[in-house]
């Protein structure tokens, strides 16, 4: 099993750009989960979909941030207009009926100048 | 209040000491509580899971879990310098999404 896959593993941009991170959940999980991690603000919940469903984007920060999961298999986040505050973390999890513990990927450290 | 909160540490332990990690948490409806293992850079990994009052036991590793408190800690016994590492709890409510603290980092001193 090649776990949760993330790309890219780092991302510099300017300002004012426009950022797609992309995820490959574990092959049968059905839970899809994108988290930010910053030192201040810890690990947050941004977005998580259930069997390719948004259910919860009650974290996403404002209308920059969007999410699809058009397929099983692959799901995107993406900041448009990024703006340097965005630079934080950005993992990918995924898990088995949303019930019991989550897998991550490697993550997207993303710095936004 | 924070829905889940950690000491930040850091915590200190000499090599071969046990370290207890503690996380409180607000949700009283809470029922399925974890730790991950985070090492500087990497990725959040699962090392345990509880959800009923009592001790769990796995290697070195103890969760006890007090709902009645509000309460999770995690033991870790004959600590090791490759412990080292920030240990986060997370709590869910059912079906739902994790929340999880701000971690404790943990230095196991040789």
């Amino acid at each position: 099993d090649a776990g949760v896959i993330q790309s890219p593993r780092h991302e510099v941009t300017e300002m004012g750009q426009e950022v797609t991170l992309r995820c490959k959940p574990i092959s049968g999980h059905n839970s899809l989960f994108w988290y930010r991690q910053t030192m201040m603000r810890g690990l947050e919940l941004l977005i998580y979909f259930n069997n390719n469903v948004p259910i919860d984007d009650s974290g996403m920060p404002e209308d920059r941030f969007s999410a699809k999961m058009p397929n099983a298999s692959f799901s995107t986040l993406k900041i448009q207009p990024s703006e340097p505050r965005d630079s934080a973390v950005y993992f990918c999890a995924s898990s088995r009926d949303r019930v019991g513990g989550y897998t991550f990927g490697s993550g997207t450290r993303l710095t936004v100048v | 209040q924070k829905e889940v909160e950690q000491n930040s540490g850091p915590l200190s332990v000499p090599e071969g000491a046990i370290a207890s990690l503690n996380c409180t948490y607000s949700d009283r409806g809470s029922q399925s509580f974890f730790w991950y293992r985070q090492y500087s850079g990497k990725s959040p990994e699962l090392i345990m899971s509880i959800y009923s009052n009592g001790d769990k036991e796995d290697g070195r590793f103890t969760a006890q879990l007090n709902k009645a408190s509000q309460y999770v800690s995690l033991l870790i016994r004959d600590s090791q310098p490759s412990d080292s590492a920030t240990y986060l709890c997370a709590v869910s409510r059912g079906a739902q999404k994790l929340v999880f603290g701000q971690g404790t980092r943990l230095t196991i001193n040789p």
